[in-house]
Order: structure tokens, then C-alpha cells, then sequence
């Protein structure tokens, strides 16, 4: 595709609930991160993705979060039980590969609010 | 460890006058140095980029910035504010070599402009 794309772009939830966000990267690119960035915070990295494999999952914040990516394209990220902290905008971001002079390409996020 | 320093939390100025954003980083090589644009609501848009071609980096909207390897620094400026540049700018740092799953964000800083 053109850009990267998420989906929803918005989601309300009730607390307990579980919700899949969804992310569409750049067609042919294997590198691809989530990160979560709460109201006025900056971002937070959550887990990145080369290929289908997760080598880095070290920002995701509890086991209610999990993520996945089939085909070395489209991610979810899934995050069970919801709870109200976890309100924020998830962004997802993509890039050609992992050399270090490639520019990262980001969704316009999806936003979450557990209430 | 590598990181990144966004010297500034909160920077305002005025409609016409200059803009300067700090960012410093630390990194056993030259890395490459990226600065985003987050306007409210929206997902990081790429300003300019350095990798290691020429030291000071054109950007879009009248933004430039220059690396210089012997301050670590990496300093975002603009002439003249439009208050459309108001938005939240992060600096972001990708090592050389090594792990770049996790790609190193500064905390970004707020840019407000008077009219």
C-alpha cells in the first residue's frame, strides 16, 4: 500500500473486554514496531517485528498484550482483559529493513479508550 | 547504552521569529539521526534525516538540521515559525549495528507558537 495503515482508528471499549488493533505495513517492508503513546506522553515501544519473528518483546507491558504478524505483512496486536490505563494511541510503524539509514514510516494510530 | 536527549520539554515563540529544538545523543558510532513532526491527533510524519551524506540536512517545511560529531548533537531549526509548525517534535536515534529493533525516541518537544 501507499502508507501504513491501522485499523480502527478509534476504539471504545468496556474495561474486561478484549480488542485486536490491526496493522498494515508498507508493502515489502520486514521491519515493523508498535509503540504506545498515552495522552501527553511520547512513545513507548511496545514490540518489533522482522519478518514473521519478534526479536525484541521486551516493551510489552503485561501478558494481557500479544502481538503477531503472518505472511511478513499485516500485525495485530491483542490485548486481552482491557483495563482503563490502557487507553492511549497505539501506532504502529514499518520500514524497508533493518539497515540503519531506513526511514520509519508510522500509521496515524489507532485510539484506544477503556471505559 | 545509546540514547537520546531532547534538551527541551516545552519550547514557545513567536510567529516570524526562530525556532531551535536541541537534541543530543549517545552512540558508540555515527548513527543515523531522524527528526518527526506529530501534529495533534495525528501519527509522526518525517522532517529530515541525516545518514551520514552531508552534515547539515534540509528538510521539509523550511525546517533544517545539523550533525555535529564532536557536540553529539543534532539540533532541529527553522528561520521563521509559522504557527502551523506548532506540533510535538521527537528526535530519533537508529545505532549503527547491533540490535535496531528498538529504535531510540527522545521525549519529544512541544513547539508552541504565538501569534
Amino acid at each position: 500500500g501507499a502508507g501504513v495503515s491501522q485499523s480502527p482508528s478509534n476504539k471504545v471499549t468496556e474495561k474486561g473486554k478484549d480488542v485486536e488493533l490491526r496493522c498494515d505495513p508498507i508493502s515489502g517492508h520486514t521491519a515493523l514496531y508498535w509503540y504506545r503513546q498515552s495522552l501527553g506522553q511520547g512513545l513507548e515501544f511496545l514490540i518489533y517485528f522482522q519478518g514473521n519473528s519478534a526479536p525484541d518483546k521486551s516493551g510489552l507491558p503485561s501478558d494481557r498484550f500479544s502481538a503477531e504478524r503472518t505472511g511478513g505483512s499485516v500485525s495485530t496486536l491483542t490485548i486481552q482483559r482491557t483495563q482503563q490505563e490502557d487507553s492511549a494511541v497505539y501506532l504502529c510503524a514499518s520500514r524497508m529493513d533493518r539497515s540503519s539509514g531506513n526511514t520509519i514510516y508510522f500509521g496515524e494510530g489507532s485510539w484506544l479508550t477503556v471505559v | 547504552a545509546q540514547s537520546v536527549t531532547q534538551l527541551d520539554s516545552h519550547v514557545s515563540v513567536s510567529e516570524g521569529t526562530p525556532v531551535l529544538l536541541r537534541c543530543n545523543y549517545s552512540s558508540s558510532y555515527s548513527p543515523s539521526l531522524f527528526w518527526y513532526v506529530q501534529h495533534p491527533n495525528k501519527g509522526l510524519q518525517l522532517l529530515l534525516k541525516y545518514t551520514s551524506a552531508a552534515t547539515l540536512v534540509k528538510g521539509i517545511n523550511g525546517f533544517e538540521a545539523e550533525f555535529k560529531k564532536s557536540e553529539t548533537s543534532f539540533h532541529l531549526t527553522k528561520p521563521s515559525a509559522h504557527m502551523s509548525d506548532a506540533a510535538e517534535y521527537f528526535c530519533v536515534v537508529i545505532p549503527y549495528g547491533g540490535s535496531q529493533g528498538n529504535l531510540i525516541f527522545g521525549k519529544g518537544t512541544k513547539l508552541s507558537v504565538k501569534p
